[in-house]
This record gives structure tokens, C-alpha cells and sequence, in this order.
């Protein structure tokens, strides 16, 4: 089952405004990473984190590795409408090798 | 450089019917995982396999799914027979191990959109 909390569940915001979503966890994880789906594709990645306190950028995107280990979060500024989609967190752990654990994902709608 | 490769893109059929879907990974992967993704329960893990050999298949649903990996370059996921409850879409991904620095970014194809009358 899924063991990532994802939120929120959707956000509609005007173009230019700045996005923040977080994905929570009970358990630790070693890997974060942020995937954007768009309708009638599959997820693409966006950022992977691999430190407990990372902060990578992406061009208008940022997402942080929480100190914990236990949470991320991904900013992105000016949105615009291209960034309609759903993003999803994800992670790894070390006792599941190879398997990836999704959060339910956040539906963005960005209106011009 | 070509990304996942998965056949069909759609598929329709009729409840009681054998259903097959196709995937090619990435070249040099050795991870392949089978996903299904449906509004109720989003991103669902079914079986992956590392090295062709199934590592977990506790996500697959029930009997009627099947999968398998004759090669590293091929896997298909069966339904047999298939119900209208399995409609949905099925993503296949792949991923690399072993590289410096770790990656565990798994690569999805565009997936395969099921509906079963």
C-alpha cells in the first residue's frame, strides 16, 4: 500500500504564482524524487535527491531532502501554463531494493 | 536514445478475454517494474524484475495476472481472463543499478490504456 502522504491533492493557481507541495513519510527513506505526469504519458523525472538536507534546482523547480529523511518538498516559481500536470513523490528505502514508493500525486492547474 | 517501449498504446476488449501488453526497457537496464495507475488508487506497483528474475509480485491483483521476462530486452504482463475492473492504465519502467553516483530513477513508458467492456 502506499506509504508516502502526499499534499495537496490539487492546487489551481494564476499564472506566475509560485507552487509549493510536500510529501510526508512515517518511515525512513534514502532517496526522494519528483515525477510530472502529463495526460496520456508516463511520469517523467524532474529531480532525484539523494542527501538527507539536499537542495537541488531545476530551472524554475526546487525540491529539498528533509533532515529527517522522512519528508520532501517541491517549489516551483512563476508558474506557467505548461506546468499543468500531476506531480508525483516518490522514494526508495534501503530493506526494498530497487522499488520505488509513489505518493498519490498532486494535480496542478495553472490558469493564464 | 529510444525510452521504454510498450505495445499496445490502447487496447479495448471484452470481459473474459485474454489480454497481453508488451514492453521493451531501456538498453543496458536491469530493473523492469509493471505499474497500474487508476483514479481510486493512483501509482500501483504490480512485479518487477531484476536481471529478468521476478524480485516481488506481491502487487500483482490475483491469478488472472501474470508476467513475464524471457529476455532483457522483452516483458509482457498477461490478464487471463480479463474483467471490466481492470481497466486502467499499465506503465512499464526500467532502471540502470550499479551507477556512480546511486540512481534509483526508474524510467516509465508511455503506457498502454486498458478497457475492458
Amino acid at each position: 500500500g502506499q506509504q508516502l502522504n502526499q499534499s495537496p491533492q490539487s492546487m489551481f493557481i494564476q499564472e506566475g504564482e509560485d507552487v509549493s507541495m510536500n510529501c510526508t513519510s512515517s518511515s525512513i527513506f534514502n532517496t526522494w524524487l519528483w515525477y510530472k505526469q502529463d495526460p496520456g504519458e508516463g511520469p517523467v523525472l524532474l529531480i532525484a535527491l539523494y542527501k538527507a538536507g539536499e537542495l537541488t534546482s531545476n530551472g524554475r523547480l526546487t525540491a529539498q531532502f528533509g533532515i529527517t529523511r522522512k519528508d520532501s518538498f517541491l517549489n516551483i516559481s512563476a508558474s506557467i501554463p505548461s506546468d499543468v500536470g500531476i506531480y508525483f513523490c516518490a522514494g526508495t528505502r534501503g530493506s526494498t531494493l530497487g522499488r520505488l514508493y509513489f505518493g498519490r500525486g498532486t494535480q496542478l492547474t495553472v490558469w493564464p | 536514445d529510444a525510452g521504454v517501449i510498450q505495445s499496445p498504446r490502447h487496447e479495448v476488449t471484452e470481459m473474459g478475454q485474454e489480454v497481453t501488453l508488451r514492453c521493451k526497457p531501456i538498453s543496458g537496464h536491469d530493473y523492469l517494474f509493471w505499474y497500474r495507475q487508476t483514479m481510486m488508487r493512483g501509482l500501483e506497483l504490480l512485479i518487477y524484475f531484476n536481471n529478468n528474475v521476478p524480485i516481488d509480485d506481491s502487487g500483482m491483483p490475483e491469478d488472472r495476472f501474470s508476467a513475464k521476462m524471457p529476455n532483457a530486452s522483452f516483458s509482457t504482463l498477461k490478464i487471463q481472463p480479463s474483467e471490466p475492473r481492470d481497466s486502467a492504465v499499465y506503465f512499464c519502467a526500467s532502471r540502470i543499478s550499479g551507477r556512480e553516483p546511486p540512481t534509483d530513477t526508474q524510467y516509465f513508458g508511455p503506457g498502454t490504456r486498458l478497457t475492458v467492456l
